[in-house]
């Protein structure tokens, strides 16, 4: 099915593990993006890319990096996971640089830090 | 910058009633506005947006909304629920002519139908 992949789906890590979320779009888009949704807060932009090779800050990047492989694929790593980045990660693309079209999202990333 | 208010956290409503869940947003230059809708346990989907022409907007399932320029609103509105229609529904807002798409949401309200 055409659309966004994330995985894994659910995750469990110690504080001060990695990891990377991986995130691939089938659509030729070439904007995508990473979002972090917590309860009462909505979702925040911690990443983007607005093609392939660059990559930019959002509202809330602190203990992230990002990485767009190729125009597919847009992974987000945790280099030193801490409770604080308990929460579900979305990945979402978009069609092209205007600004009209919306996303298409991922079904997420439950990651749970202990 | 743009910034979005949800001012209702969560809906609670009878199945078959209508209803309204109210988004105003803020911002300095023309924007386009939509509309996403979260089942339980699942990715966002496009509800329905606004980018520019008739201020009424249909979506999927139903859906309504309304663009009200002087009142900087986007109110969703659904003339009769369904038990179906219990999720979380975000207002997002994105600014014309910047070259490049990048959503601010608000923080959601969640639509609970009873039945």
């Amino acid at each position: 099915n055409a659309g966004v992949t994330q995985t894994p789906k659910f995750q469990v890590l110690k504080t001060g593990q990695s990891m990377t979320l991986q995130c691939a779009q089938d659509m030729n888009h070439n904007s995508m993006y990473w979002y972090r949704q917590d309860p009462g807060m909505g979702l925040r932009l911690i990443y983007y890319s607005a093609s392939e090779g660059t990559t930019d800050k959002g509202e809330v990047p602190n203990g992230y990096n990002v990485s767009r492989l190729n125009k597919r694929e847009f992974s987000l790593r945790l280099e030193s996971a801490a409770p604080s980045q308990t929460s579900v990660y979305f990945c979402a693309s978009s069609e092209d640089d205007s600004n009209g079209y919306g996303y298409t999202f991922g079904s997420g990333t439950r990651l749970t830090v202990v | 910058a743009q910034s979005v208010t949800q001012l209702d956290s969560q809906v609670p409503v009878f199945e078959e009633a209508p209803v309204e869940l109210r988004c105003n947003y803020s911002s300095s230059v023309s924007v386009y506005l939509f509309w996403y809708v979260q089942y339980p346990n699942q990715g966002l989907q496009l509800l329905l947006k606004y980018l520019s022409g008739s201020t009424l907007v249909k979506g999927i399932n139903g859906f309504e909304a309304e663009f009200n320029k002087s009142q900087t609103s986007f109110h969703l509105r659904k003339p009769s629920v369904h038990i179906s229609d219990t999720a979380e529904y975000f207002c997002a807002v994105s600014s014309m002519n910047t070259g490049f798409q990048k959503l601010v949401f608000g923080t959601g309200t969640r639509l609970l139908v009873s039945p």
